[in-house]
């Protein structure tokens, strides 16, 4: 059945390592989305990308990297540049970003710096 | 500065009551509002949307009304029932940039209890 995958659930790294972060749909969705959630806070926007090949800079995208070489995958890589990495991550998928479509998300990465 | 505003972080009902769940914003380009619920360690499930366009929209126990001129918005849960206890986000989108990301309330902690 269809949906979003991400892995690894948990994800532990050491300070100034890079790490990726898989997310993976089978929705047939333009639109991918990474979102990153704090304790007590919402969902902030990281990056996104409306279709392959493109993506563009979220509100709190410093530190962040990613691609979307394949429609189905997004993605994203934590730098050591990242100040703060230690957080929830989440990713997201729509049809398309015209008109009204909500959004769906994968199960989420928790990442801890050690 | 917070566009989305949840201004309770937790709420308790008894079972079969009523849950009411209220969400402000201040971005007057919002045309497009949802509710997720979520779990902790998981991602968010959608639930309820609605558009700028309407007041009102009503999925089985979950409804959703929307007063553009206060900029609020609100979900009503009737009967609460025990499984509805997680966390709620408010989200709205806009049509700027066309990303149609969510921006999201900082959530309100539902409690019913049996």
């Amino acid at each position: 059945d269809g949906g979003i995958t991400q892995s690894p659930k948990y994800l532990f790294r050491k300070e100034g390592q890079n790490v990726t972060l898989s997310c993976e749909q089978n929705l047939n969705h333009d639109a991918m989305y990474w979102y990153r959630q704090d304790p007590g806070q919402g969902l902030r926007l990281i990056y996104y990308s409306q279709i392959v090949n493109d993506f563009q800079k979220g509100d709190i995208a410093e530190g962040y990297s990613v691609s979307r070489e394949k429609k189905e995958s997004f993605p994203l890589t934590v730098t050591s540049a990242q100040k703060n990495p230690t957080a929830f991550y989440l990713c997201a998928s729509t049809p398309g970003t015209s008109g009204y479509n909500e959004q769906f998300f994968g199960p989420g990465t928790r990442l801890t710096v050690l | 500065d917070q566009q989305v505003k949840q201004n309770s972080p937790s709420l308790s009902v008894q079972e079969g009551r009523i849950s009411i769940l209220n969400c402000d914003y201040t971005n007057s380009m919002f045309d497009y509002f949802l509710w997720y619920k979520k779990y902790p360690a998981e991602g968010p499930t959608f639930l309820i949307s609605i558009s700028s366009i309407k007041d009102k929209n009503e999925d089985g126990r979950f409804t959703v009304f929307l007063n553009k001129s206060a900029k609020h918005l609100s979900l009503h849960i009737v009967p609460s029932q025990p499984g509805d206890s997680a966390v709620y986000f408010c989200a709205a989108s806009a049509p700027d940039t066309g990303r149609r990301a969510l921006t999201f309330g900082s959530g309100t902690r539902l409690q019913v209890q049996p």
